[in-house]
């Protein structure tokens, strides 16, 4: 089975400044998809940005890239301009293009947005 | 719906009775799937439904879980005999399809097992 790594269970970050959020994973795959999520204290998981295995480009979503090397397994998040609203869980996921469908998570990591 | 349901928001029980967790997920959607999420840990798989294929159960903890999906729509979590290590939020998602690569989550069901 795939495994997801988050090696940050906590990280902080001022207000209007950057963060970068880990994530490596292990697979035999080729073609697969990578996902974050954020889980505000209201428990519903929001999808944050989705990358393609197959591309090379890095995903982009307004304040949120993702930093992804296919050979090394790691598909980092960055978040710019941090806001309060961005304080939450952020996991990490893991969705094979092929047979067997279901998502693997990291263990999260918990952001703080210090004002 | 507009987005998964999930019912109820909370639930607490003793330990030895047995609890049935409800997802009604976005209409159409045929890909469904059941995780439970412990604290300071990450979402373990349970089940997946797709469509009318038999369900993917690879990820049930014991026999005392089960889950079913009526009409290719809402779908039941029951755990039997809950014990108090089952005490979890317990959180079902829905996808288009098997190849739409967006799960679209409820708020999830936080169990307590006392």
């Amino acid at each position: 089975a795939q495994t997801v790594t988050q090696s940050q269970p906590e990280m902080s970050v001022q207000e209007a400044e950057t963060v970068t959020l880990s994530c490596t994973y292990d697979t035999s795959e080729s073609d697969y998809y990578l996902f974050w999520y954020k889980q505000p204290p209201s428990r519903q998981m929001i999808l944050v940005i989705r990358q393609e295995a197959y591309k090379q480009q890095n995903a982009t979503e307004n304040r949120f890239s993702v930093n992804f090397q296919k050979a090394a397994k790691s598909f980092s998040l960055k978040i710019s301009d941090s806001q309060l609203g961005d304080a939450a869980m952020y996991f990490c996921a893991y969705r094979s293009r092929g047979a067997g469908n279901q998502f693997y998570f990291g263990t999260g990591t918990s952001l703080t947005v210090i004002p | 719906g507009a987005g998964v349901s999930q019912s109820p928001s909370n639930k607490v029980t003793e330990k030895g009775k047995d609890v049935e967790l409800r997802c009604d997920p976005i209409s159409g959607h045929t890909a469904l799937y059941w995780y439970r999420q412990s604290l300071g840990q990450g979402l373990e798989f349970l089940i997946y439904f797709q469509g009318n294929s038999a369900p993917d159960k690879s990820g049930l903890p014991s026999d005392r879980f089960s889950a079913e999906r009526t009409g290719g729509s809402v779908s039941t979590l029951t755990i039997q005999r809950t014990q108090q290590e089952d005490s979890a939020v317990y959180l079902c998602a829905s996808s288009l399809d098997r190849v739409t690569t967006e799960a679209f989550f409820g708020q999830g069901t936080r169990l307590t097992v006392v």
